[in-house]
């Protein structure tokens, strides 16, 4: 089966800009999840869907992060306005719905806020 | 909050020697834990898991153990090779509806040829 698609795969921008990355998960997988991971850091859970419906985002910056998920297949994540210590590689993952079913994640975005 | 500890943050060991990644976890109600392994510049990977009503399992040269009392659990890789450096990050999730992972800080392990 396909993987997890992401795009793009590095991007690099001025602090105040803004960038939206893009994910196409594995076909049938209901759940989709976008995680910040950080250099030399674990994954951090940013935002949780469930078909197009947010299951939890309470650790997402909402005052500058934003994700969608409109017709419960594909998602963009963006962030507007862009800080430095937004620096990280964004993986977005998939699984079937259901305790215990395996994350299957993208290649992430690696994104460079200077 | 939910939190996982993960220890060592770095491991070197010689070819064919062991290898063990500890976990610890605050949420007693997470229920499935799986370890994924991150190569260099790639995607994690699920390499083993294992679930509250299960204490140990194993996967030809990888293991992990869970003691749910004292709330952590284990990696364990015998006979380790050149390709099984990586990152290794453990996480913890619970049966409550998001299913959630909370990921450990990873631990980068060096198998010296």
């Amino acid at each position: 089966e396909a993987g997890v698609a992401q795009s793009p795969r590095y991007k690099i921008i001025e602090k105040r800009q803004s960038v939206a990355f893009w994910c196409n998960p594995i076909s049938g997988h209901a759940t989709l999840y976008w995680y910040q991971q950080i250099l030399g850091q674990g994954p951090k859970l940013l935002i949780q869907f469930q078909n197009n419906g947010v299951v939890d985002d309470s650790q997402l910056p909402k005052d500058r992060f934003s994700a969608e998920r409109l017709k419960g297949v594909d998602s963009t994540l963006k962030i507007q306005p862009a800080k430095l210590e937004d620096s990280a590689v964004y993986l977005c993952a998939s699984s079937q719905f259901g305790q215990g079913y395996e994350q299957y994640f993208g290649p992430g975005t690696r994104l460079t806020v200077t | 909050g939910e939190n996982v500890e993960q220890h060592p943050s770095t491991l070197s060991v010689q070819e064919g020697d062991s290898a063990v990644i500890k976990c610890t976890y605050s949420d007693s109600a997470s229920n499935y834990f799986p370890w994924y392994k991150q190569e260099l510049g790639k995607r994690p990977q699920l390499i083993i898991d294992i679930r509250s009503n299960v204490g140990e399992k194993k996967d030809q040269r990888i293991a992990v153990t869970l003691n749910k009392t004292a709330k952590h659990f284990s990696l364990h890789i015998t006979e380790t090779q050149p390709e099984d450096s990586a990152v290794y990050f453990c996480a913890a999730s619970r049966n409550s509806g998001t299913y959630k992972y909370i990921f450990g800080t990873g631990t980068r392990l060096k198998v010296l040829a």
